[in-house]
């Protein structure tokens, strides 16, 4: 159990168009999602926090409309980075909180790689 | 403010021998720790977990300690494997219960055969 998803897994774009990056939870229902980055070497970066029919809460520094997010239903979370550039070229990794258990864990996604070209 | 540190970036053990890898925090209202092992471009994968109320916590080769009075937790990985050659994070979260982890750096383990 506690499997997440993410589509696609990996995305190549021109400067300036956008890109929407899906976070599924398979096996759980998550009211609360999480939006990572990770630059090469580097721990993983919290940008924002997805809850499921609310507005999402971003981290200091994180520019919420450069990044949108969506938590529409509870197994699904979105990601669009609008006007893409290459600075925003990295690695983007979900996690799904499960809150089934006694102590609750985040499962991750397998992670998008974006190229902004 | 690095609140989750990893201070050894790296680590290379024996085949069979013992990994230990440690991580330190500076946020006493952090209440449940968790190790993620992870290989490049994938997402983190959960390892074991541990609750400020345990000292120890188990889980086949994988033992989690817990000092809190030092603010230091461990991963113990025996006997180590090659396929265990990965980047392990720790991770913390407080007691605000919005589930925010806070990751440490990294440490890169490799296991020689």
């Amino acid at each position: 159990g506690a499997v997440v998803s993410q589509h696609p897994s990996w995305v190549i774009c021109k400067s300036g168009t956008s890109v929407k990056i899906e976070c599924r939870s398979l096996d759980f229902q998550a009211t609360t999602m999480f939006w990572y980055r990770q630059f090469p070497k580097q721990s993983l970066m919290l940008m924002a926090t997805s809850n499921e029919g609310s507005k999402a809460t971003y981290e200091q520094g994180v520019e919420k409309d450069k990044f949108l997010i969506n938590h529409a239903s509870l197994t699904l979370s979105t990601l669009t980075v609008t006007s893409a550039h290459p600075e925003d070229s990295s690695f983007y990794i979900c996690s799904a909180r499960d809150g089934r258990g006694a102590e609750e864990t985040q499962y991750f996604g397998p992670g998008t790689r974006l190229l902004v070209l | 403010d690095q609140q989750v540190k990893q201070n050894s970036p790296s680590l290379s053990v024996q085949e069979g021998r013992i990994s230990i890898l440690n991580c330190d925090y500076t946020n006493s209202m952090f209440d449940y720790f968790l190790w993620y092992k992870k290989y490049p471009a994938e997402g983190p994968t959960f390892l074991i977990s541990i609750s400020s109320i345990k000292d120890k916590n188990e889980d086949g080769r994988f033992t989690v300690f817990l000092n809190k009075s030092a603010k230091h937790l461990s991963l113990h990985i025996v006997p180590s494997q090659p396929g265990d050659s990965a980047v392990y994070f720790c991770a913390a979260s407080g007691s605000s219960n919005t589930g925010k982890l806070i990751f440490g750096q990294g440490t890169t383990l490799q296991v020689k055969p």
